[in-house]
C-alpha cells in the first residue's frame, strides 16, 4: 500500500464552485501534513500546513481527520487561477516526507 | 522561508555522460533533499544531502548513480552519472524550512537524455 494516496482527477468545475479533495495516508504516527500546489512545469510551493484543530487561509480550509488518516482541503469560490496540481505531503518522521500523486484541478470560466 | 537558486533549468545530453545540478540555499539549512519527478508522476525523494558525510540514499538510487555532494549548509549538488534515456526527468532540490514546517524547491532541472 502506497504511503500517500490522492485520486489523481482531474476535477473540472466552473468558476465559483466549491471543490474539495481527501487525500489517505497509511502511517498512524505521521505528525506532520502539508498541501502543495504545482502549476504546469514549476516545482511545488507549499500552500498550507494541515493542523489537527483544521486551519482556514482565506478561501482554503484545511483538515485532519486522523481516525480515518486522511486530510482534506476545500476550495470556496474557485479562481481560474486555482487551475493546478493539488500534492498532499505527510511527514511520518523528521526527515522523511511522503508525496501524494497529486489531484489535478481545472477551474473553467 | 529560504530562497533556492537551481541550475541549470534544463539541458539535453548524449546516453553515458553526466550532467551535475547544482542547489544553492540563501540561508543556511539543516536538511536537503534530492528529488525526481517523471513526466505525470509525483516527486520520488532520491536522497538525503547530508552536510560533511555520505548521502543517504533511497531504496533504488545509488551512490555510482547519483552522487551528491553536500559541502556546507547551503549548497549541493547531485550528479546524473552515466545516463540512459530513462534518466529523462525534472530533478528538484529542496531545503527544510526554519522550524521543520514544510519545504522549499528548487525551481527544478528539466533533463533530457537523448
Amino acid at each position: 500500500r502506497k504511503e500517500v494516496e490522492q485520486d489523481p482527477g482531474p476535477f473540472n468545475v466552473p468558476e465559483g464552485a466549491t471543490v474539495a479533495f481527501n487525500c489517505t495516508y497509511s502511517n498512524s504516527a505521521s505528525q506532520s501534513f502539508f498541501w502543495y500546489r504545482q502549476d504546469c512545469r514549476k516545482e511545488p510551493k507549499l500552500l498550507m500546513s494541515v493542523y489537527s484543530s483544521g486551519n482556514e487561509d482565506g478561501r482554503f480550509t484545511a483538515q485532519l481527520n486522523r481516525a480515518s488518516q486522511y486530510i482534506s482541503l476545500l476550495i470556496r469560490d474557485s479562481k481560474l487561477s486555482d487551475s493546478a496540481t493539488y500534492l498532499c505531503v505527510v511527514n511520518p518522521n523528521f526527515n522523511k516526507f511522503y508525496f501524494g500523486s497529486g489531484t489535478k484541478l481545472n477551474v473553467k470560466p | 522561508s529560504a530562497v533556492i537558486s537551481q541550475k541549470p533549468s534544463r539541458d539535453i545530453c548524449q546516453r553515458g555522460t553526466s550532467l551535475t545540478i547544482q542547489c544553492q540555499v540563501d540561508s543556511q539549512v539543516t536538511m536537503m533533499f534530492w528529488y525526481r519527478q517523471q513526466p505525470g508522476q509525483s516527486l520520488t525523494l532520491i536522497a538525503t544531502a547530508n552536510q560533511g558525510s555520505e548521502a543517504t540514499y533511497e531504496s533504488g538510487f545509488v551512490i555510482d548513480k547519483f552522487p551528491i555532494s553536500r559541502p556546507n549548509l547551503t549548497f549541493s549538488t547531485l550528479t546524473v552519472s552515466n545516463m540512459s534515456p530513462e534518466d529523462s526527468s525534472i530533478y528538484l532540490c529542496s531545503a527544510l524550512t526554519t522550524g521543520g514546517w514544510g519545504y522549499t524547491f528548487g525551481s527544478g532541472t528539466r533533463l533530457t537524455v537523448v
